[in-house]
């Protein structure tokens, strides 16, 4: 399995542009979500989703954009990037069940300038 | 809302000594997960400890163990034997069971340096 998975691994973007990260799981499970990461405010939750073709906000969702039409994928859309987006992206995803342990994707390296 | 507080930034510790990581978290909630994650500079996000509030017994893996105190709301970590290979930021998580969706909150974060 290769687990979660992210791309790219660095992208750098101009005010306004937009773009499309990529993550991908193998492991069949329902639940994925963004999170980002911040210097000295840890990771916190962008979107979330619970299956296919469900969405929902999480802490800071403005300015991106999800949908999942597989299991396997969900994408999150930067629609036009502002230097505030500059950030460590990651995706994680768990399986339905009681362990609740999140899998997490390498991250994305997104500069925004 | 629930929170969760790391209220060190920054840790040392010698190599092969002990360490303690503090972690504080709010919530009203009876049941519910708290975890530490590792996070290297490869910047990969490694789960190191899973504690689930309705147990008791506090959480081992290897040289890893916390220090749960559930009426304080207290989840410590603590690093037997450190090695040169523990020195990396460490994350507190919350999440409460059967809500969000087992999205996790997260603290800000304590910096451990290992010194050889």
């Amino acid at each position: 399995n290769a687990g979660v998975t992210q791309t790219p691994k660095f992208q750098v973007l101009k005010t306004g542009q937009s773009m499309t990260l990529q993550c991908a799981q193998d492991m069949n499970h329902e639940y994925m979500s963004w999170y980002r990461q911040d210097p000295g405010m840890g990771l916190r939750l962008i979107h979330y989703s619970v299956g296919a073709g469900i969405t929902d906000q999480g802490e800071v969702p403005n300015g991106y954009n999800v949908s999942r039409s597989t299991t396997e994928d969900f994408p999150l859309r930067l629609l036009s990037a502002a230097p505030s987006q500059t950030s460590v992206y990651f995706c994680a995803s768990r399986t339905r069940g009681r362990s609740y342990e999140q899998y997490f994707g390498p991250g994305t390296r997104l500069t925004v300038t | 809302a629930q929170t969760v507080t790391q209220s060190q930034p920054e840790m040392s510790v010698q190599e092969a000594e002990t360490v303690t990581l503090s972690c504080t978290y709010d919530t009203s909630e009876s049941d519910y997960y708290l975890f530490w994650y590792k996070q290297p500079p490869s910047r990969q996000m490694i789960l190191v400890i899973r504690q689930e509030a309705y147990k008791q017994q506090n959480a081992t893996e290897n040289r890893f163990s916390v220090n749960f105190q559930k009426a304080a709301k207290s989840f410590s970590l603590k690093i037997s034997d450190s090695q040169l290979g523990d020195a990396a930021m460490y994350f507190c998580a919350y999440t409460r069971y059967g809500g969000s969706q087992g999205n996790l909150i997260f603290g800000k974060g304590t910096k451990l340096s290992v010194k050889p």
